[in-house]
């Protein structure tokens, strides 16, 4: 079955570091990927999405995420930390019934 | 821009009633879903929608909750005895090519 894995459900950064929350997946065929964004007391937004093509995708709010294959990753990164990117992140695939597999979230917590 | 809307953004009942929340999908989606997130479970799916036809509910406790899109700009979840460990906040999303567009959530409360 298709699942998420995100690696740290708290990541901390300083204002003006580089931002890297990690996602794996699991499956069989070539995935589609998603990275969601949620603020508090909101629902998620789309960050961006893989589905074919290239492997560096770019997205809202200066975020990208490169799917690598090999590594059954699909890893988000920006950067330069803002205050505002402080949020909750969900990384998701698409699996075979056509639902959409979110992994456990991770909280971004941005250092003054 | 086109959003998803969701009625009542705030909820607080006594158990045992019943809870009705309301969707209005993006025009022109046309899959639907519902998820419940906490926080020790995270985001759930409870069910989902195609072309107003129920695809999979199998996210729903059978007994208590049940979904419906009676037209294409409506969707309801509804709660029907209400319970404590319903309290959570209740997303419905539109989707369009896989792309799924959130509404802001119902958070519900039971007393």
């Amino acid at each position: 079955a298709q699942s998420v894995t995100q690696l740290g459900s708290h990541v901390s950064v300083s204002e003006g570091a580089l931002v890297l929350l990690r996602c794996n997946y699991s499956s069989s065929v070539p995935p589609y990927l998603f990275w969601y964004v949620q603020y508090p007391n909101q629902g998620l937004q789309l960050l961006l999405k893989y589905t074919t093509g290239a492997t560096l995708v770019k997205g809202i709010n200066g975020f990208e995420a490169e799917f690598k294959k090999s590594e059954t990753s699909f890893h988000l990164t920006k950067p330069s930390a803002h205050m505002s990117d402080a949020a909750e992140y969900f990384c998701a695939a698409l699996n075979r019934d056509d639902k959409i597999i979110f992994g456990k979230g991770t909280r971004l917590h941005i250092l003054p | 821009d086109a959003r998803v809307t969701q009625t009542p953004r705030h909820k607080v009942t006594e158990m045992g009633q019943e809870v009705t929340m309301r969707c209005q999908p993006i025009l022109g989606h046309n899959t639907v879903f519902w998820y419940r997130q906490t926080m020790m479970q995270g985001l759930e799916l409870l069910a989902y929608f195609r072309n107003r036809a129920p695809l999979d509910d199998s996210g729903m406790p059978k007994d208590r909750f049940s979904a419906e899109m009676p037209d294409a700009t409506l969707a309801t979840l509804k709660i029907q005895p209400s319970e404590p460990r319903d309290s959570a906040v209740y997303f419905c999303a539109s989707a369009v090519s896989y792309e799924q567009y959130f509404g802001p959530g119902t958070r519900l409360t039971v007393t």
